[in-house]
């Protein structure tokens, strides 16, 4: 079974400082890694995503991602905080096979302060 | 922008009554899914499915039923609700071709049980 650990419940940042939210997998196989963004009474945004190729992956909003496999990480990097990033984030994966369906990490909220 | 619907957005209903959460997307996408999200908290999967007339119970036991006779259709129906039962529901699909396995989400419907 898979599995995905968010270790900080909380993140604060000053706003234009760079920001990292944790994340580390255990999954059978090769992983398949999201990250999505969830404001007040919305659903989840998807962020970027690891499939393959470039360990470095660049998504939405400024957002970037690197996947390190030897540390079975993925954290999510942003190399200028704003304010409107304040948000829950969260971590998810799957194998390459089987099971289509993600499982989540607990989440991170973001807190950036003006 | 995923074109997922999801209705209600919110509903609050009395101990005991029959509800129905709609699900639609128009993306054409095989594999839908429903996850349960308490506020600010982890999503678990409760049903997902991989194609017409295939459902499949998830990772967290749940007294919802779900159907899937057209593609674009997922409805999730708690025959009696209970203030157990009060959470948000996520609905989601994938397609493993084209949008290269991204989940994309739907809004929520946040459900109240009194």
């Amino acid at each position: 079974a898979q599995s995905v650990a968010q270790p900080e419940d909380q993140v604060n940042v000053a706003e234009g400082n760079p920001l990292t939210v944790k994340c580390t997998y255990s999954v059978s196989g090769n992983p398949y890694l999201f990250w999505y963004v969830q404001y007040p009474n919305r659903g989840l945004q998807f962020l970027l995503k690891y499939i393959t190729g470039d360990n470095l992956v660049k998504g939405s909003y400024g957002f970037e991602a690197e996947f390190n496999k030897s540390q079975t990480s993925f954290h999510l990097k942003k190399p200028s905080a704003l304010v409107s990033d304040s948000a829950l984030y969260f971590c998810a994966v799957r194998p390459d096979t089987g099971r289509r369906a993600l499982t989540f990490g607990s989440g991170t909220r973001l807190q950036v302060q003006p | 922008e995923a074109d997922i619907y999801q209705t209600p957005r919110y509903l609050v209903i009395g101990t005991g009554k029959k509800i129905t959460l709609e699900c639609s997307q128009t993306m054409g996408h095989d594999k839908m899914y429903w996850y349960q999200q308490d506020p600010g908290m982890e999503l678990h999967l409760i049903h997902y499915s991989y194609g017409v007339n295939s459902t499949e119970k998830g990772d967290l036991s749940s007294e919802s039923t779900v159907s899937r006779i057209r593609t674009e259709h997922f409805p999730l129906t708690l025959e009696s609700a209970r203030p157990s039962h009060t959470s948000q529901y996520l609905c989601a699909s994938s397609e493993d071709i084209g949008s290269g396995h991204t989940i994309y989400f739907g809004e929520g419907s946040w459900l109240t049980v009194v």
